[in-house]
């Protein structure tokens, strides 16, 4: 399996809180993606890095930000958590563009 | 990104082939064809990509016709722990900016 990691696995939160999710990799690869999947919409993507310092918004950014500093680390922020923003969040790496990415084990965010 | 029809649902038995059939109608002349696996509570994993023809590794066989309108995932001789769901993915290899678009998947369900 690929080297990466999630952290934490689980969090409860209060709507307004702002909340970190950490995505390490051991693997060196390039590009790192978070999405978010909730029944009823399979996977959708939030943001994606192309190298340090290089991000871009995916399908479904408003209410996130991101940042990498570090190849290994990418960051998923809430500011302000919302309800809607209870989901299980999925870091994900890939070496190349292309349709070959490697998942980690997902974190479980809820927000009361 | 072109949009990919597959079956909700498919019921199989121990030691029988399955066959997931992709429709993707609007497919690019660049696009080529993924899919993946999900257990329940682990993040997707990579199974198989193509382009046209057949395609075939230790874990499933890809059929994709010449119109490339369609495809096919065969699963040989499934288990138990192939119990999961199977998403078909439809994008092209662009520098920069390959997105995966998961849909619903489908559900297939091995029984003893």
């Amino acid at each position: 399996d690929a080297g990466i990691t999630q952290s934490p696995r689980h969090k409860v939160t209060e709507t307004g809180t702002p909340v970190t999710l950490r995505c390490h990799q051991t693997e060196n690869h390039r590009y790192m993606y978070w999405y978010r999947q909730d029944p009823g919409h399979g996977l959708r993507l939030i943001h994606y890095s192309y190298g340090v310092k290089d991000t871009d918004k995916g399908e479904v950014s408003d209410g996130y930000s991101v940042s990498r500093s570090k190849t290994e680390d990418f960051l998923l922020t809430l500011e302000s958590a919302t309800s809607s923003q209870t989901s299980v969040y999925f870091c994900a790496i890939s070496e190349a563009t292309g349709p070959e990415q490697y998942f980690g084990p997902g974190t479980r965010l809820t927000v009361t | 990104l072109a949009k990919t029809t597959q079956p909700i649902s498919m019921d199989s038995y121990e030691g029988q082939e399955v066959n997931i059939t992709c429709s993707h109608n609007n497919i690019a002349t660049n696009d080529y064809i993924t899919w993946y696996q999900q257990f329940p509570s682990q993040g997707p994993r990579f199974i198989i990509q193509g382009y046209k023809t057949k395609v075939t590794n230790e874990v499933a066989s890809l059929f994709i016709p010449a119109d490339r309108k369609s495809s096919t995932l065969s699963l040989p001789r499934v288990s138990l722990s192939d119990t999961a769901v199977y998403y078909c993915l439809v994008g092209t290899l662009r520098s920069n900016d390959y997105k995966l678009s998961f849909g619903a998947g489908t559900t297939v369900t091995v029984r003893a």
